[in-house]
């Protein structure tokens, strides 16, 4: 319904494996959000892409590397990560970030847990 | 720092009304959202306030004090589907969203 799919929905890795989290959009966006979302915190905005050119990195661990081939594809690449990691990892898109009336449209999230 | 603030839970009647708080401080104000988040699922959006006072749809509605640093979300005739997590988020001077961590909202028969 909200037009921003996720995959996979749910995730279980070791703190030695690598794995992809894929987001499309299919809004005719132009910027594209991770966001991890712990539980009783708040959002917390990983990376931005706007028109497919990485705009925000708010200090995320190298662990996590992002990648926005185009302006409807967002994926998340995972090596090797910790414990603390597992959250629901949400994807958005939006027309245009620079706008104050931008809304943010978001996927269900991918539930992953780091064993 | 830039901080929201909106209480972690929140229990209601089905039929009945409630209101839900949120605080901000932030550096500028370019509008405030509301969201709507169901165990498990997307966020969705329910509304977005940049000037001062009441928006209303439908059973939900909107309120903004800019200079209070002040909003709330009022949900009427509560039906059990409005359990619920709510989230509010502010857009600062940088057009960042800034959001709090969420109130939960519990609906009782």
């Amino acid at each position: 319904e909200t037009g921003v799919t996720q995959t996979p929905r749910h995730l279980v890795m070791g703190m030695t494996n690598k794995k992809s989290l894929k987001c499309e959009q299919h809004l005719g966006h132009n910027a594209m959000y991770w966001y991890k979302q712990s539980a009783k915190k708040p959002l917390e905005l990983m990376f931005v892409y706007n028109f497919k050119e990485q705009t925000e990195n708010n200090s995320v661990p190298s662990r996590f590397s992002p990648e926005c081939p185009n302006s409807s594809h967002l994926f998340l690449h995972l090596h090797t990560l910790q414990p603390e990691d597992s959250a629901l990892y949400l994807c958005a898109s939006s027309q245009d970030p620079g706008q104050g009336t931008d809304t943010q449209y978001f996927g269900p999230g991918t539930r992953l847990t780091v064993l | 720092g830039q901080n929201i603030d909106q209480p972690t839970e929140m229990t209601a009647t089905e039929g009945a009304i409630v209101q839900i708080n949120c605080t901000y401080q932030t550096s500028g104000f370019n509008g405030l959202f509301w969201y709507q988040q169901h165990a498990g699922e997307a966020p969705t959006f329910l509304s977005y306030n940049v000037l001062d006072g009441l928006e209303e749809k439908g059973r939900f509605s909107s309120f903004l004090s800019r200079s209070k640093g002040y909003s709330y979300l009022l949900l009427k005739e509560l039906q059990m589907k409005d359990s619920a997590s709510y989230l509010c988020a502010v857009r600062d001077s940088n057009y960042q969203l800034i959001w709090g961590a969420g109130t939960k909202l519990i609906i009782k028969p």
